[in-house]
């Protein structure tokens, strides 16, 4: 079955320092991974995915993620933090041969502190 | 840039009562989604939908859901009689399905309450 893993509830990074949101997946083929932010009372707005190819990906507002096959990792990072970053963060997968359904983590609440 | 719009933002009903949520979903998109987020929790599927049929649903979806394209451009969820435990926020999503891959794009949601 597919699952993602975000270990950390909340993470706390000062503005201007380097952020990373963990996230680790299961499934069973070859995935689809994708990153998504919630800001308050909003909906779910789309970051950047990994399909195939380079495994550093780039997407929205600064944000990359690196795709990591012997780790089933796929870490959302960011050089250089902003307060406005701040929001909670969710790692998403698609088993590409398989279903049609995303498979959400829990969501990281990522707090920048000015 | 398009987007999936959803309607009402929030709607409150009296446990028992039928509820339908209205998405739009981006116009040259085929395939179209419901998931719900209960409060604190995540984000879970219940259905796609793609050329007028169900294409995949989970547990949830149970046969007191139904969803509907009743025209070329909205998308329905139908919960018949709704229990306390529908009450979530119910987000509308739809994709392309490219070659290359399909990014789901969601909307900004439904917040049922069911009193």
């Amino acid at each position: 079955a597919q699952s993602v893993a975000q270990p950390e509830d909340q993470v706390n990074v000062a503005e201007g320092n380097p952020l990373t949101v963990k996230c680790t997946y299961s499934v069973s083929g070859n995935p689809y991974l994708f990153w998504y932010v919630q800001y308050p009372n909003r909906g779910l707005q789309f970051l950047l995915k990994y399909i195939t190819g380079d495994n550093l990906v780039k997407g929205s507002y600064g944000f990359e993620a690196e795709f990591n096959k012997s780790q089933t990792s796929f870490h959302l990072k960011k050089p250089s933090a902003l307060v406005s970053d701040s929001a909670l963060y969710f790692c998403a997968v698609r088993d590409m041969n398989r279903d049609d359904k995303i498979i959400f983590g829990k969501g990281t609440r990522l707090h920048i502190l000015p | 840039e398009p987007e999936v719009t959803q309607t009402p933002s929030h709607q409150v009903t009296q446990m028992g009562q039928e509820v339908i949520l209205r998405c739009v979903p981006i116009s040259n998109h085929l395939y179209f989604y419901w998931y719900r987020q209960i409060l604190g929790q995540k984000v879970e599927f219940l259905v796609s939908f793609y050329n007028n049929e169900i294409s995949e649903k989970s547990e949830i979806f149970d046969d007191q859901f139904s969803v509907e394209r009743p025209d070329g451009s909205n998308f329905t969820l139908k919960i018949r009689s709704t229990k306390l435990e529908d009450s979530a926020m119910y987000f509308c999503a739809s994709s392309a399905r490219t070659v290359r891959g399909d990014t789901q794009y969601f909307g900004p949601g439904t917040r049922l309450t069911v009193l």
